[in-house]
């Protein structure tokens, strides 16, 4: 079975520096998300991406936050300059077009800025 | 905007105990319900899912959930757990509005432990 695959599995960073999360969505799937998961609370979401744009994006989703698709296979979630408060399970998902289509979900990636 | 909420956040069980969690949700409009579950260190997976149609809905390894529209609730069942049903379990809704496409909202997640 297809799946979403992130990289890295944990990323370790110092507090104002940039990093970036890679994620390669199932490729024929054409919506794809970032949703995060602080430990002990719920999960997130932060934003959706349609067509090489923005859909829909959470009041979490600040401008220290982008996502880009910079090839026909990467689906990336930059953080610009990353606060304590940034730690976190990342995780990309990614689905079909038709309404009510499952999410599929990757392993996530472990952000911890120290 | 709408809500989810999971009151049960950690569920303790003795192997094939029966199983009910429950899920609220808070939206008038047309949603479709799912659940998802989180097995320690890896990745949300789909359980079972409801659009229309049959308010029962059946889903893999022995799961069920019943859509109740007049109370909102999208709670889910399995009538004896077993040990490897050990996880978190994340109720979610998708609204459909807007351009979010499938985007989820998800309940709070409750974890649930099965005693050998």
């Amino acid at each position: 079975e297809p799946e979403v695959t992130q990289t890295p599995s944990h990323q370790v960073t110092q507090m104002g520096q940039e990093v970036i999360l890679r994620c390669v969505p199932i490729s024929n799937h054409l919506y794809f998300y970032w949703y995060r998961q602080i430990l002990g609370q719920k999960v997130e979401f932060l934003v959706s991406f349609y067509n090489n744009e923005i859909s829909e994006k959470s009041e979490i989703f600040d401008d220290q936050f982008s996502v880009e698709r910079p090839d026909g296979s990467n689906f990336t979630l930059k953080i610009r300059s990353t606060k304590l408060e940034d730690s976190a399970m990342y995780f990309c998902a990614s689905s079909g077009a038709v309404l009510g289509s499952p999410l599929h979900f990757g392993n996530g990636t472990r952000l911890t800025v120290t | 905007a709408q809500s989810v909420s999971q009151h049960n956040h950690h569920v303790i069980l003795s192997e094939a105990a029966s199983l009910e969690l429950g899920c609220n949700y808070s939206y008038g409009g047309t949603v479709n319900l799912f659940w998802y579950v989180q097995y320690p260190g890896q990745h949300l997976q789909l359980l079972l899912k409801y659009f229309s149609g049959d308010p029962l809905v059946k889903g893999i390894k022995g799961f069920e959930a019943e859509f109740i529209k007049s109370k909102f609730s999208f709670n889910l069942r399995k009538p004896s757990v077993q040990w490897s049903d050990t996880a978190e379990y994340f109720c979610a809704v998708n609204a459909l509005y807007g351009n979010a496409g499938n985007m989820l909202t998800f309940g709070g997640g409750t974890r649930l432990m099965v005693k050998p």
